[in-house]
């Protein structure tokens, strides 16, 4: 089955750039998401189509993809943007939906 | 602003069937897509399926023989079941919907399996 491969933890001091890989054979053809989960909340959609923001998510967050990998970027990271990541795709068909094995952001 | 109201039954024995609704509120029901995702305790992220307005579904290969998506347009509902359920199939299960960048989640229904 497809998977999407993330590393479990990134860490980093505020105001330093943190990037979050995700890698996936299908990357390069299929959109990446990404959600950032709180402690007890549900996700919450931070990119969208490789490197979109929704309205009101922050400027600092961004994504790129280079070849199989889709990387989020959180330029001047904060405090407050200490949370679980998850990168999200489709299979190479696109039938089904896919999460990584999320990755913890550690901004202190 | 479109908002999500989830509900079903949190405790359930092996070889039950989990049934889960997700009402929506506010918004077009039409423009959606609508997914459950699962989340056991401490762990990640899993797809399980989506719908949209059409009933047109996907799900996931892990679960298709065990997993019905369904809809129904004129009550602004979406349901969920999963039969033959054991423990790992324990977790918080979210409905959620996505239109063109604007995504809504539902507050989650934690559901136990357990003799």
């Amino acid at each position: 089955s497809y998977e999407l491969t993330q590393p479990p933890s990134v860490s980093v001091s505020p105001g330093q750039t943190a990037r979050i890989p995700c890698s996936g054979d299908a990357l390069p053809k299929k959109y990446s998401y990404w959600f950032q989960q709180k402690s007890g909340l549900a996700p919450v959609l931070v990119i969208y189509e490789d490197n979109k923001r929704p309205s009101g998510i922050p400027e600092r967050f961004s994504a790129s993809t280079s070849g199989t990998v889709a990387t989020l970027i959180i330029t001047g990271a904060q405090v407050e943007d200490d949370a679980d990541y998850y990168c999200y795709s489709t299979d190479p068909s696109g039938n089904q939906g896919v999460f990584g094995g999320g990755t913890k952001l550690t901004v202190l | 602003q479109v908002q999500l109201q989830q509900w079903g039954a949190g405790e359930l024995r092996p070889s039950e069937t989990l049934s889960l609704t997700c009402e929506v509120h506010g918004g077009s029901f039409k423009d959606f897509y609508w997914t459950w995702i699962r989340q056991p305790p401490g762990k990640g992220l899993e797809w399980l399926g989506e719908i949209n307005h059409t009933g047109e579904t996907k799900s996931n290969p892990s679960l298709t023989s065990r997993v019905t998506i369904s809809i129904d347009t004129s009550k602004n509902q979406f349901y969920l079941k999963l039969n033959s359920v054991s423990a790992s199939d324990t977790a918080m299960y979210y409905c959620e919907g996505f239109d063109d960048g604007f995504d809504v989640w539902g507050p989650g229904t934690m559901v136990t399996v357990s003799s």
